[in-house]
């Protein structure tokens, strides 16, 4: 029963196509996030959704674009991919989002890369 | 830019020995700090947390240490174990519900 699942754990593609991952939790958490860990290993929020509506959106391209079908599910689409959205992106949930002390639990990871 | 530091990528330390990791903080309005550990091919996973108000927060062998005039934390394992061999993150969070500011990581490897 893993907590927070994310699909694929592996993707690779070419430069210029447009690619999804998808992300589960079970945990019944009202908020979601993606992050994006790059070549240099820092962990950078991307976005956060609480019970379907975007909370946080950093600086990031519009390319990328969150859905959230419902408060289980965050899944993220990328358009025209580009060499450097070659990274591990790791989904989470915490319990509400609203409390900065709350755990937030990861996915395992997804290995994106662009050639 | 980035607001949170830890300047070692790595650490080798004997099983039994201390490992100390150090993270740095630029935002002086980060009131909650957090560390994360991280094996190959997983997710990161809460380890221990420290708020603003505290200097020191203990859970067993790991020990969280917050030096709110230096902007600096640390992470103290004792005794250390080959299973802590991982990779740990600080975090720091408080600006925005919901939103962690994570460092690059330190590799620590504990040695049998």
């Amino acid at each position: 029963d893993t907590a927070v699942s994310q699909t694929p754990k592996y993707l690779v593609t070419q430069m210029g196509n447009d690619k999804s991952i998808k992300c589960e939790q079970n945990l019944g958490h009202d908020t979601m996030y993606w992050y994006k860990q790059d070549s240099k290993k820092f962990l950078k929020i991307m976005f956060s959704y609480n019970n379907k509506e975007l909370i946080i959106n950093e600086t990031v391209p519009n390319r990328f674009s969150p859905k959230s079908p419902d408060k289980a599910h965050l899944n993220l689409h990328i358009n025209s991919l580009e060499l450097g959205d070659s990274a591990v992106y790791f989904c989470a949930s915490s319990p509400t989002g609203e409390d900065p002390q709350e755990t937030q639990y990861f996915g395992p990871g997804t290995r994106l890369l662009v050639l | 830019d980035q607001q949170v530091k830890q300047n070692s990528p790595s650490l080798s330390v004997q099983e039994g020995r201390i490992s100390i990791l150090n993270c740095d903080y630029t935002n002086s309005m980060f009131d909650y700090f957090l560390w994360y550990k991280k094996y190959p091919a997983e997710g990161p996973t809460f380890l221990i947390s420290i708020s603003s108000i505290k200097d020191k927060n203990e859970d067993g062998r790991f020990t969280v240490f917050l030096n709110k005039s230096a902007k600096h934390l640390s992470l103290h394992i004792v005794p250390s174990q080959p299973g802590d061999s991982a990779v740990y993150f600080c975090a720091t969070g408080g600006t925005s519900y919901g939103k962690l500011t994570f460092g690059q990581g330190t590799i620590l490897t504990v040695h049998p």
